[in-house]
């Protein structure tokens, strides 16, 4: 079964400063799906970016990006110039490509505050 | 285009009953997933619905269960209901579930089991 793990349960950051949160799974597949969502406070979850495990580039997403290592199974989130309406919980997800399951699987999530 | 609508948003039960949850996809989207959202036990997977069938399922017990309808409208149901049942439950929708696709969530149904 795949697992992905979230190490920090908290981070801060300074506005404007740059904060990386860590992910990483564990997998026997060689073809998957990485995702990072943000769950703002009584707010919906939305989509922040992307990793096809196929593409060795790294996904950016204006200041977002992340640090795709295939072998290591981590993937990182680099949120460059954090802005207020960062803060957030921050849930690393993983699924496989098959059409027709649309189940992700979720670390635990970090919370990230941001510091005026 | 109006997203993902879930209803009703709060929920107070007691022990022992059931409960109806409602999720509205994004116009056009067929497919609907559920999740179960704890402190302790995160976001969990519970099923997937896809033109009226159920694709997926998790690992929850029987007392949970779903439906969908030609509309693309999906409810999920839990009898018996237990103090652990206490969560936030999500529902996502997508076009079809294809690989390619974005899930778009709601913003959720909050039930606190008493």
């Amino acid at each position: 079964a795949q697992t992905v793990t979230q190490s920090q349960p908290e981070m801060s950051v300074q506005e404007a400063e740059t904060v990386t949160l860590s992910c990483t799974y564990d997998t026997s597949e060689s073809d998957y799906y990485l995702f990072w969502y943000k769950q703002p406070p009584s707010r919906q979850m939305i989509l922040v970016i992307r990793q096809e495990a196929y593409k060795q580039q790294n996904a950016t997403e204006n200041r977002f990006s992340v640090n795709f290592q295939k072998a290591a199974k981590s993937f990182s989130l680099k949120i460059s110039d954090s802005q207020l309406g960062d803060a957030a919980m921050y849930f690393c997800a993983y699924r496989l490509p098959n059409f027709g399951n649309e189940k992700l699987t979720f670390g635990t999530g970090t919370r990230l505050t941001i510091i005026p | 285009k109006a997203g993902v609508t879930q209803t009703p948003r709060y929920l107070i039960k007691t022990r022992g009953q059931q409960v109806t949850l409602s999720c509205s996809p994004i116009s056009g989207h067929r497919s609907v997933s559920w999740y179960q959202q704890t402190p302790g036990q995160g976001l969990q997977f519970l099923f997937e619905y896809f033109s009226e069938t159920q694709r997926n399922k998790g690992n929850f017990p029987g007392r949970f269960s779903g439906r969908q309808f030609s509309n693309s409208r999906s409810e999920m149901n839990v009898s018996t209901l237990e103090l652990g049942d206490s969560a936030l439950y999500l529902c996502a929708s997508s076009f079809d579930g294809g690989y390619e696709e974005t899930q778009y969530f709601g913003p959720g149904t909050r039930l606190l089991v008493l």
